[in-house]
């Protein structure tokens, strides 16, 4: 089973500002099938990133992401108001468990 | 527009069973594996399992193997997630999603309430 290990837990920033954060797997993601999702509060997740570099359909180019084997990483160039939320980082490329990472608070500075 | 819509928020018993669905629209229901997670009260995603709908191939994942049981319906395009008796712990929020590469649509969730 893939452990996977998301730092920081939370990232306080401003808007404007740049993100970073990191997703860690105790495994080698097959084929870099890692995908990283956003979640505001009460709603369901969102996809931004599959395959750990490609874009899902309408995300804005500010958001990117970039790895392989067992570090990846999301990167938000230019904080906008509507991005202050929890990230989530998944691998789906090896069973019995397409593991979701512990998540990433990013809240307002 | 491609939507996966699930059936509404549930209160039960301890010892009830129940079957929540999550009904596809928009795109051919058989092509995408569907998958449902778990998210506890003020807690992160859980992945529980998947089907393919077009075979009704299932994995589940080891933490809910035995408690849980995912099926589908191809012909009204409807995938289900079913308990045979409900315990407090199994109060949550549950999500249903597409998944070609990484999960592109999901469900609004249905929130599940057990309490005596």
């Amino acid at each position: 089973e893939i452990v996977l290990t998301q730092s920081p837990g939370t990232l306080s920033l401003s808007p404007g500002e740049r993100a970073t954060l990191s997703c860690r797997a105790s495994q080698s993601v097959s084929s870099s099938y890692l995908a990283w999702y956003l979640q505001k509060p009460g709603q369901a997740p969102r996809l931004l990133i599959y395959g750990a570099s490609r874009r899902a359909t309408g995300i804005p180019d500010r958001f990117s992401g970039s790895g392989s084997g067992t570090d990846f990483t999301l990167t938000i160039s230019r904080l906008e108001p509507e991005d202050f939320a929890v990230y989530y980082c998944q691998q789906y490329g090896s069973l019995p468990l397409f593991t979701f990472g512990p998540g990433t608070k990013v809240d307002i500075k | 527009e491609v939507q996966l819509v699930q059936s509404g928020a549930e209160v039960k018993k301890p010892g009830e069973s129940l079957r929540i669905s999550c009904k596809g629209s928009g795109y051919s229901f058989s092509s995408y594996w569907i998958s449902w997670v778990r998210q506890m009260p003020g807690k992160g995603l859980e992945w529980m399992g998947r089907i393919d709908p077009s075979e009704s191939y299932i994995n589940y994942s080891p933490s809910f193997q035995g408690h849980v049981t995912i099926s589908a319906d191809k012909s009204i395009s409807t995938a289900y997630l079913q308990w045979s008796s409900l315990k407090a712990s199994d109060s949550a929020m549950y999500y249903c999603a597409r998944h070609p590469h990484g999960m592109d649509v999901w469900g609004q969730g249905t929130t599940v309430t057990v309490s005596s």
